[in-house]
């Protein structure tokens, strides 16, 4: 099946700061989602982005499918951004797999 | 509406007991999804639910028995489970089947459901 990686594992930043958070993927996929997991466990959709780019706020988020890999840019980071940053992809037949995430502390 | 329910918020059981999660969503989608998530580990896929029947069974114990009885609602009973079945269990849903279209459609995810087996 497909193997994500994620970096960095873990992230601290200063509130203000901005940040990219990098998702790569062994093999392409047909479905790529960024999540954002709240303390309380809840998973949030950020982005459904198999390819190009997509902007939410100060959210935003560019695939490069041909090259496999996706990127989160977090722009003038809140403390309410902390959590973990998931990626997963699915293509055709296989299941949804999420990357390890990424671990984000914003400071105040 | 975007919204998938799960209840209970919490569960705590012994390892003789029958418990059941219950997941709802009321988009209209045909495909549902139970997750295991462990402590500082991403969510790995149990079992998937298209149009009701079982499609997608990740080689889970029987312990776990999943159900779907209708398209709005599907089940998770627990019995006879082992402390390290503690987790937090997602429940999710997308339009249609990951073995149709459903692999390029968005998945919704409920709250979870904290289990704590004693």
């Amino acid at each position: 099946g497909i193997q994500v990686e994620q970096s960095p594992p873990d992230l601290i930043l200063q509130e203000g700061a901005n940040s990219t958070l990098r998702c790569n993927f062994s093999d392409s996929v047909n479905n790529l989602q960024w999540f954002h997991q709240n303390p309380w466990g809840q998973l949030i959709n950020l982005f459904y982005i198999p390819s190009g780019t997509k902007q939410n706020g100060r959210l935003s988020a560019t695939t490069v499918a041909t090259e496999r890999y996706s990127l989160l840019y977090i722009s003038s980071s809140q403390t309410t951004d902390s959590g973990v940053y998931f990626c997963a992809g699915m293509s055709y037949g296989q299941n949804f797999v999420f990357g390890p995430g990424t671990r984000l502390s914003v400071l105040p | 509406d975007t919204e998938v329910t799960q209840t209970p918020k919490h569960l705590v059981m012994g390892m003789t007991n029958k418990k059941s999660l219950k997941c709802e969503q009321h988009m209209g989608h045909r495909a549902m999804y139970w997750y295991k998530q462990k402590a500082k580990k991403p969510p790995e896929l149990m079992f998937v639910y298209s149009y009701e029947k079982l499609s997608i069974n990740e080689s889970v114990p029987s312990r776990f028995s999943p159900e779907c009885p209708n398209s709005s609602l599907l089940n998770l009973h627990l019995h006879a489970l082992q402390p390290e079945d503690s987790a937090l269990y997602l429940c999710a849903s997308s339009q249609s089947s990951p073995r149709t279209s459903g692999y390029q459609e968005t998945q919704y995810f409920g709250p979870g459901t904290r289990l704590l087996v004693l």
